[in-house]
């Protein structure tokens, strides 16, 4: 059963405007989330983390925003620019410094 | 600093056939990662290591799959034989953490080996 779900598998957005990309999951006592950007023929590179002490984290263009209740998170592209296009991965940290990831949702930001 | 190498960045086998992939982490990272990306789903934890030692295994397939870190800096990761669904990119990663520290350390990854069996 997978523990972080991203469901959608991919988001279109033109230049200028946000792009917002969902993530949920399924424990409550993961309590470190964050981000991640992939390039084709790259590896992941981290982008942005939130601890679930915090319900934002914002880093120039780019917020984390964590709804623990709903057990949902979320990143916020403000303004998405073409160079954002790229696979975006989702992952909790648990016990033992292990990553959980969950499928990614590619981003296309149109000019 | 320097980042997370990987080689190679291709590999063509046919089942049943073996394979072997290099790890060099960054730097003074203790904690080691292979993780298993299949297309079109997120990186699966394969090992984790912690210097020399293995922390997590569980979801390696050890009938066919090996890891290691002898000196608790570079690793190799062998897949003997090889099946179809082995066809993935395999990555390596790296952080600074320790178990015992804090778990809220990001992974360094490497470009990973693209591994095709035919």
């Amino acid at each position: 059963d997978q523990q972080v779900k991203q469901n959608s598998p991919s988001l279109s957005v033109q230049e200028g405007r946000i792009s917002i990309l969902n993530c949920d999951y399924t424990n409550s006592m993961f309590d470190y989330f964050l981000w991640y950007k992939k390039y084709p023929a790259e590896g992941p590179t981290f982008l942005i983390s939130i601890s679930s002490i915090k319900d934002k984290n914002e880093d120039g263009r780019f917020t984390v925003f964590l709804n623990k209740s709903a057990k949902h998170l979320s990143l916020h592209i403000v303004p998405s620019q073409p160079g954002d296009s790229a696979v975006y991965f989702c992952a909790v940290n648990t016990n033992a410094g292990k990553s959980t990831f969950g499928d990614g949702t590619t981003l296309t930001v149109k000019p | 600093e320097a980042g997370v190498a990987q080689s190679p960045r291709y590999k063509i086998i046919e089942k049943r056939q073996s394979v072997a992939f290099w790890c060099n982490p960054i730097s003074g990272h203790a904690t080691l990662y292979w993780y298993q990306q299949i297309l079109g789903q997120g990186p699966k934890l394969l090992i984790q290591f912690q210097n020399n030692g293995v922390v997590d295994d569980s979801q390696l397939p050890k009938d066919r799959f090996s890891a290691e870190r002898l000196k608790g800096v570079d690793s190799t990761l062998k897949i003997q034989p090889a099946k179809l669904e082995d066809s993935a990119v395999y990555l390596c990663a790296s952080s600074h953490i320790l178990i015992r520290v804090g778990r809220n350390s990001p992974l360094h990854f490497g470009n990973g080996t693209r591994l095709t069996v035919t």
